[in-house]
């Protein structure tokens, strides 16, 4: 079992639509990130939640520390929102473990 | 500053070829990792240093797999006789120890071992 799972692995979605994605984790952690990967590889940092909540824009990152989940809320979802989103967690041995990732697809 | 900065950003070699691969961090960063990315996986964790000292090596590497930091500022990553399973993207990320600092990563290389 993965130290970090998200779900789902695939999802899309139509223009306009709300997303949710989730993420769990079973190690202790410092800091959990959110991170969007587009095609080409490079990495964008969107989110670093030690607790609560956070929002940027269309984007909203929540983390429940006791049940060791957070979850990443996309509202009125864009075609230029399609990418993968990545959880990560910082260890308490300050080592970002990585989820395998959501591929999101929105479709006009 | 304009980041963390990788490169090659692509390269492709034969079998059997050594590979270096540079990053250059944040310079007020003092902790460097590389991650390895294959299709369809998230990174996987390679090593990491902490100014000029290699904190942690994964397991995943094998011995053709180097890292160096030597003056605690770039880094390289070398790979020597290389195999078609190396091929996949090499990510580095850097970050401050002791603050609530996010990470900030390269745009990454990406491997092909022909």
């Amino acid at each position: 079992k993965n130290e970090v799972e998200q779900s789902p692995q695939n999802l899309t979605a139509q223009e306009g639509e709300f997303i949710t994605i989730n993420c769990s984790y079973s190690v202790g952690i410092s800091a959990l990130h959110w991170l969007q990967q587009h095609p080409g590889g490079g990495i964008v940092s969107l989110f670093m939640l030690s607790s609560g909540k956070k929002k940027h824009g269309r984007l909203i990152a929540t983390i429940n520390i006791q049940e060791k989940h957070s979850s990443l809320h996309i509202t009125a979802s864009h075609p230029r929102d399609s990418a993968v989103y990545i959880c990560a967690v910082r260890s308490n041995t300050d080592k970002l473990i990585f989820g395998t990732g959501t591929r999101l697809q929105v479709f006009p | 500053d304009t980041g963390v900065s990788q490169n090659p950003r692509h390269k492709i070699t034969k079998r059997g070829q050594n590979v270096t691969f540079r990053c250059d961090p944040i310079s007020e960063h003092n902790r460097l990792y590389w991650y390895r990315q294959t299709l369809g996986q998230g990174p996987e964790f390679l090593t990491y240093f902490q100014n000029e000292a290699q904190l942690e090596k994964s397991r995943l590497l094998s011995d053709r797999f180097s890292a160096e930091r030597p003056k605690g500022s770039f880094s390289t990553l070398e790979i020597q006789r290389t195999e078609q399973g190396d091929s996949a993207m090499y990510l580095c990320a850097s970050t401050v120890t002791g603050l609530q600092v996010g990470y900030t990563f390269g745009s990454g290389t990406r491997l092909t071992v022909v």
